[in-house]
């Protein structure tokens, strides 16, 4: 399967408690992408790398989310002190930048966060 | 915030009718993209139109801009069962280069009955 793909795809956690999410894009693809999706609502952006670089980050990244892509290959982004509203499905994405292409971005199936 | 808005935010059909889904933005863009997200599951890429283009087809999908009203639609033809799902416009943002952050509007759920 040479698509993105997520781990967990779920995961269930008690508040205060951390979790850690990772995403391997398509390989060769040097933009990373999280989004964050909550019930009803499209994904919102939260931060992306170009390799190793994260480039930049949205506003709803508290300080309580660190993203990481050290290799530039796989990412982890890890909540720490979750809390119940941190409840959402994150996607990743990746994208071949530098390379002529549609400028779509491929998205992995998510990992869905219940916070109890 | 999200940028997009999309109109309507549920739509049912009969397989076979077309269904037309509206969007509108705020700011400035590059370009806009459709997706398609079945239930609780990941986006896939249907269509993308240029800042600088007014319509595109591809297959039963035909999606156009007005850049002066800051919309878009996207039509689906001949609707199948399959073709139910939520549908999203995204924006990536004008002066940005390729692969830029896309914003998401709050999608439509399409519902198609056999």
């Amino acid at each position: 399967d040479t698509g993105v793909s997520q781990n967990p795809r779920h995961k269930i956690t008690k508040r205060g408690q951390n979790v850690t999410f990772r995403c391997d894009p398509i390989s060769e693809h040097n933009r990373l992408y999280w989004y964050r999706q909550t019930l009803g609502q499209g994904p919102e952006f939260l931060t992306y790398f170009q390799n190793e670089a994260q480039l930049e980050k949205s506003r709803l990244l508290s300080d309580r989310f660190s993203a990481e892509r050290p290799k530039g290959s796989f990412s982890t982004l890890e909540i720490q002190r979750t809390e119940q509203g941190d409840s959402a499905m994150y996607l990743c994405a990746s994208y071949p930048w530098g390379v002529p292409s549609s400028d779509e971005q491929f998205f992995g199936p998510g990992t869905r966060l219940t916070v109890l | 915030s999200q940028q997009g808005e999309e109109d309507p935010q549920a739509l049912s059909i009969q397989e076979g009718e077309n269904a037309t889904m509206n969007c509108s933005y705020k700011t400035s863009i590059n370009n806009l993209q459709w997706y398609r997200q079945n239930s609780g599951r990941g986006l896939v890429h249907l269509i993308l139109i240029r800042s600088n283009e007014r319509e595109k087809h591809s297959g039963r999908l035909r999606v156009t801009l007005d850049t002066s009203k800051k919309s878009s639609s996207l039509l689906i033809t001949a609707s199948r069962a399959a073709d139910t799902a939520s549908y999203f416009c995204a924006t990536a943002p004008g002066g940005g280069t390729s692969g830029s952050r896309l914003t998401f509007g709050e999608g439509t759920q399409l519902t198609v009955n056999p």
